[in-house]
This record gives C-alpha cells, structure tokens and sequence, in this order.
C-alpha cells in the first residue's frame, strides 16, 4: 500500500546532541511537510518542500533543519535539542497538482524525547 | 489573524449515539476543508473534505456540514462506536498560496459503552 513510513517511531536524544528524524513516501507527492505536535495541541507547520523548494515557516527556528535527497525522503535534522523540543514530529506529504483540495496525508509520527 | 477553532475541548457520547464536533473559522477566503482523526499515539488520518461551493458531504457514518454565513464546520459520526474515540481537528486552507493547513485546537471525543 502507499504510504507515508517515518523512522524511528521513537527517539531518545540527550540535550544538544544532533538528531536527525525521517520520512519516506510511496505515493510519489510532490511535497512533504514537518510538523511539530506537542501534546494535546494541534500540529504546527515547521516548513514544507515542493519538489527542490524549501519553504521555511517564518516562525520555525534556526535549529531546525531539513533534507530531501531525493523525491521519496525527507529528513528533519534538529541541530542542538533542547528540552522545549520534545515532541512528536509529524511527516506529511500531498501530491501538490490539485490545489486546493490536495489533501495532505500524514505519516504516524516520531515521537522524540530529549534527556 | 486567520484561527481555526472549536468549540468544545471534549466531547462524551454513548455508543450507539450520534456524534457532533463542531469548528469555527475565521478566514473567509477559505475555500477547502478537511477533518482529520488523531488517535493517541499516531498521525492524523484524513477523514473527510467539503469545498467552499458545497454545504454538505456525506460518508461512510460521518457527515461534514459547511456553513458559509457563520464560518462553521461540523463533524457528525452516526451510531458512534469506541474505535471513534480519538482527537478531531479540523484544518482549512485556501487557493492563495501552497497548501498550508491551519488546525483547529482539537476536540477529543471520549465514546462509553
């Protein structure tokens, strides 16, 4: 089935130590978002690409970072972690040829824990 | 600004009972509208959409209701069963600009045997 696959499902970082999560999508979109979801609030767009375009959200800071290699991955480095970062980070990917209605679909999530 | 919101943080039902989540936006230029399902511990699962042209769609045991005039949303699940237990947010975009979905707060909807 196609789908949107993210890796590891859990993280556990120490405190300014670099990670890096990622995302994998088999439905071939031409865009691929991450989200930032702490608990019991809605997901918060961080910055998305269209295809090569990245596209940074004016409020996403410095420390957070991504790469898409290629059409099917895409990774959110987060450079130096701190403790406000803790959170589940969602990957999301639309096929961005029927706006507006292109549908965003979301992968399950990493959740990330920083000691 | 543009907000997304709803009305109510949760909401408790019996099953069996019909279910209402509603949502109200502000962003009049808001042309697509989109339910999503969270449950606990997983990504948000697309449930059902409505344009800005229609006022109500129909599904599988969920219906989505546009009202226009007032800016609101609805989500309603007939014959409501424990698998429906999970957070609902609603996400609205529009035609300007790439696809940028703003969420509503989220409803939690709790069903009790």
């Amino acid at each position: 089935d196609a789908m949107v696959i993210q890796n590891p499902r859990y993280q556990v970082t120490q405190f300014g130590k670099p990670v890096t999560l990622s995302c994998s999508q088999t439905l071939n979109h031409n865009v691929m978002y991450w989200y930032q979801q702490k608990s019991s609030q809605a997901p918060k767009l961080l910055f998305h690409y269209y295809d090569k375009d990245f596209n940074n959200e004016a409020d996403t800071p410095d420390n957070f970072q991504s790469r898409r290699p290629n059409t099917s991955f895409c990774f959110l480095d987060i450079r130096s972690p701190g403790l406000g970062d803790a959170a589940m980070y969602l990957c999301a990917t639309s096929s961005g040829r029927t706006a507006p209605t292109d549908t965003q679909y979301f992968g399950p999530g990493t959740r990330l824990t920083v000691l | 600004g543009e907000s997304v919101g709803l009305h109510l943080p949760t909401l408790s039902v019996q099953e069996g009972d019909n279910s209402i989540i509603n949502c109200a936006y502000s962003n009049s230029a808001s042309d697509y509208f989109i339910w999503y399902k969270q449950e606990s511990g997983k990504g948000p699962q697309f449930i059902i959409d409505i344009r800005s042209n229609m006022d109500k769609r129909q599904g599988q045991r969920v219906t989505v209701l546009l009202n226009k005039t007032v800016k609101h949303l609805s989500l309603q699940i007939a014959a409501t069963q424990p698998g429906d237990s999970a957070v609902y947010f609603c996400a609205e975009t529009h035609s300007g600009g790439y696809n940028k979905l703003i969420f509503g707060a989220g409803t939690r909807l709790a069903v009790h045997p």
